[in-house]
């Protein structure tokens, strides 16, 4: 497995359409986060999945978007109505998840996907 | 959002020098600090991490000193190269899965 996969890489749209991302986590791998990353911003958490169930979300997490983790495999994120200040870097990561652990582990990021609304 | 506060924002250093970057965190609550380098058009890949229980971290040219009673954390980069130019996150962890980054750092090495 060499790491982390998203898919598409780049995404341009026009304002009010539906996007669709997907993230190929690491196998095995049982925790699976989104991120949000803007132009000279470190990245910022959106959700986070535990196999198959989405644990958390974020307030910058509006109703237009919806993430999913069917099988506890990959996971798509969706924005729907697209606005201009969506246009940001979109970034998958999993992590291994400590068994019964209460420490916080290791997060592996994708290589993102940078979407454009104009 | 921002629970991590990162200085400098940009930072150059001649190559064979020393890059050192801070950070500063709030919540006493994080125990995982991880620092992150990202190149352009690329994801953040983890470049070393220190858990609050040990002091410094030391993998190769690089090294985390880390400070629990002043709540800071800092990153230095020994006989820094052109190659080490990215920009660098500082991340802290809680919870076993909240992760709060800092705003970066772009380091640039001249030759």
């Amino acid at each position: 497995d060499t790491g982390v996969s998203q898919d598409p890489r780049h995404k341009i749209t026009k304002r009010g359409q539906n996007v669709t991302f997907r993230c190929d986590p690491i196998s095995e791998h049982n925790r699976l986060y989104w991120y949000r990353q803007t132009l000279g911003q470190g990245p910022e958490f959106l959700t986070y999945f535990q196999n198959e169930a989405q644990l958390e979300k974020s307030r910058l997490l509006s109703d237009r978007f919806s993430a999913e983790r069917p099988k506890g495999s990959f996971s798509t994120l969706e924005i729907q109505r697209t606005e201009q200040g969506d246009s940001a870097m979109y970034l998958c990561a999993s992590s291994p998840g400590l068994a019964g652990g209460s420490f916080t582990d290791t997060q592996y990021f994708g290589p993102g996907t940078r979407l454009t609304v104009l | 959002q921002q629970q991590v506060k990162q200085s400098p924002q940009s930072l150059i250093v001649q190559k064979g020098g020393i890059s050192i970057i801070n950070c500063a965190y709030e919540n006493t609550a994080f125990d995982y600090f991880p620092w992150y380098q990202q190149f352009p058009g690329k994801g953040p890949a983890l470049l070393i991490a220190i858990r609050p229980d040990v002091s410094e971290k030391k993998e190769g040219r690089f090294t985390i000193s880390f400070n629990k009673s002043a709540k800071q954390f800092s990153l230095h980069i020994m006989d820094s190269q052109p190659g080490d130019s990215a920009t660098y996150f500082c991340a802290a962890g809680y919870n076993n899965n909240d992760m709060r980054f800092g705003a970066g750092t772009r380091l640039t090495v001249k030759p």
